[in-house]
């Protein structure tokens, strides 16, 4: 089955630096891609997706980029801002098959001022 | 919309009581999902519904655990008996399944704690 993984449980920037949390997936039918926020004491909230018949998608302040080749996938977070302090979560998907998403173990961004 | 709405937030009980945690989806959605999240496990997909049928139920832990929809605006995930190893916070999310999307939004949770 799908397992996802983060490469760092926890990364520390400064504020205004840019962040780059990784993950990597392990099932080559894997179609589907989406980050989550959590916040403390809250649920995960959306950021952004992709589909795998692109390698980048940009949002506002975050890009996703998808390297199917090595089943990695990265958020990148432009200008990093004390608000952006949470646990972040990839997730995958196999869109022909079930709707499941298989989500990682989470990053855990602090932003320091 | 007031988004999903979980209840209880907070759950404390001892081993051995029935615990029944709550959802209620955004509406028009017609898929709803029950995740599990531990530090040890993260989030785990308990199971999910399609207009109200359970479709895939395979990330249930054991007999003891139920859930059930009777209608599109309100579900139920229950736990009889329930154990210490059942802590975690129990996530209820939803979302309108047209071809391809597979956004779901989550509710705020609800914190279990079995003593």
């Amino acid at each position: 089955g799908e397992s996802v993984g983060l490469h760092l449980p926890t990364l520390s920037v400064q504020e205004g630096d840019n962040s780059i949390i990784n993950c990597a997936y392990s099932n080559s039918a894997s179609d589907y891609f989406i980050w989550y926020k959590q916040e403390s004491g809250k649920g995960p909230q959306f950021i952004i997706d992709i589909r795998s018949n692109m390698d980048k998608r940009q949002g506002q302040r975050v890009t996703v980029l998808l390297n199917k080749t090595v089943k990695h996938l990265s958020l990148q977070i432009a200008a990093t801002q004390p608000g952006d302090s949470a646990v972040y979560f990839c997730a995958a998907a196999t869109q022909g098959g079930s709707e499941k998403l298989v989500f990682g173990k989470g990053t855990k961004l602090t932003v320091n001022p | 919309d007031a988004g999903v709405i979980q209840s209880p937030r907070h759950e404390v009980t001892e081993m051995g009581q029935e615990v029944t945690l709550r959802c209620k989806p955004i509406s028009g959605h017609n898929s709803l999902f029950w995740y599990r999240q531990t530090m040890m496990r993260g989030l785990e997909l308990l199971i999910y519904f399609n207009n109200n049928v359970p479709i895939d139920d395979s990330g249930m832990p054991e007999d003891r655990f139920s859930a059930k929809m009777p209608n599109a605006s309100f579900s139920t995930l229950k736990i009889q008996p329930s154990e210490p190893r059942d802590s975690a916070v129990y996530f209820c999310a939803s979302n309108n399944r047209v071809s391809g999307a597979n956004v779901l939004t989550f509710g705020a949770g609800s914190r279990l704690t079995v003593l």
